[in-house]
């Protein structure tokens, strides 16, 4: 079975400065990884996702991510944080070839606040 | 603008009501899904719908019944519910089944069960 561990309920950063919100993931075989972003009242939306090639990989309005495979982790990071990029962010990971769906596994989800 | 519309936006409905969420992608896609949200827990996936067929029902409870009547819609009929039932019910569409591709979410259904 798949999981997906997002360990911080949420996450405190000052603007300008740099973000990280943590994810890893226990998945047979190679995983498919992504994150998506849900602001308020809103339904979710896809930042970036790993499937092959590089480890870090980039995503829309400034983020990007690192797959560590030895330590099963897909970090979220933006260099400079922003007030609007107050959201929840959520992980999620499938396995290659899975069949009966696009099964996504989503995490709990963190709550990224940005304040000046 | 999304390409994926739900409505109603928010429904309010007691335990011995019916009621219909409905869902439409105009982005071609051909995989539709239901997912509920509810607070401090993963989303969960409840139904999958390729191509107008059921692909895949998660152990969802029979008073929740999906139909996909075409690829662009999606409904989840809802009857005697109960309140733990409440919660952000999301429709999602994809191009396919077994991609690499994203999951394009609308904005959601808020259902309060009273």
């Amino acid at each position: 079975a798949q999981s997906v561990a997002q360990p911080e309920d949420q996450v405190n950063v000052a603007e300008g400065n740099p973000l990280t919100v943590k994810c890893t993931y226990s998945v047979s075989g190679n995983p498919y990884l992504f994150w998506y972003v849900q602001y308020p009242n809103r339904g979710l939306q896809f930042l970036l996702k790993y499937i092959t090639g590089d480890n870090l990989v980039k995503g829309s309005y400034g983020f990007e991510a690192e797959f560590n495979k030895s330590q099963t982790s897909f970090h979220l990071k933006k260099p400079s944080a922003l007030v609007s990029d107050s959201a929840l962010y959520f992980c999620a990971v499938r396995a290659p070839f899975t069949g009966g769906g696009n099964k996504l596994t989503f995490g709990t989800g963190t709550q990224l606040k940005v304040e000046l | 603008e999304t390409g994926v519309t739900q409505t109603p936006r928010h429904l309010v409905m007691g335990m011995t009501n019916k009621k219909s969420l409905k869902c439409e992608q105009h982005l071609g896609h051909n995989a539709m899904y239901w997912y509920k949200q509810s607070a401090k827990k993963p989303l969960e996936l409840m139904f999958v719908y390729s191509l107008e067929e059921r692909v895949e029902n998660n152990s969802v409870p029979s008073r929740f019944s999906p139909e996909c009547p075409n690829s662009s819609h999606l409904f989840l009929h809802l009857h005697t519910l109960q309140p733990e039932d409440s919660a952000l019910y999301l429709c999602a569409s994809s191009l396919g089944l077994v991609n690499t591709g994203e999951l394009f979410f609308g904005e959601g259904s808020r259902l309060t069960v009273l």
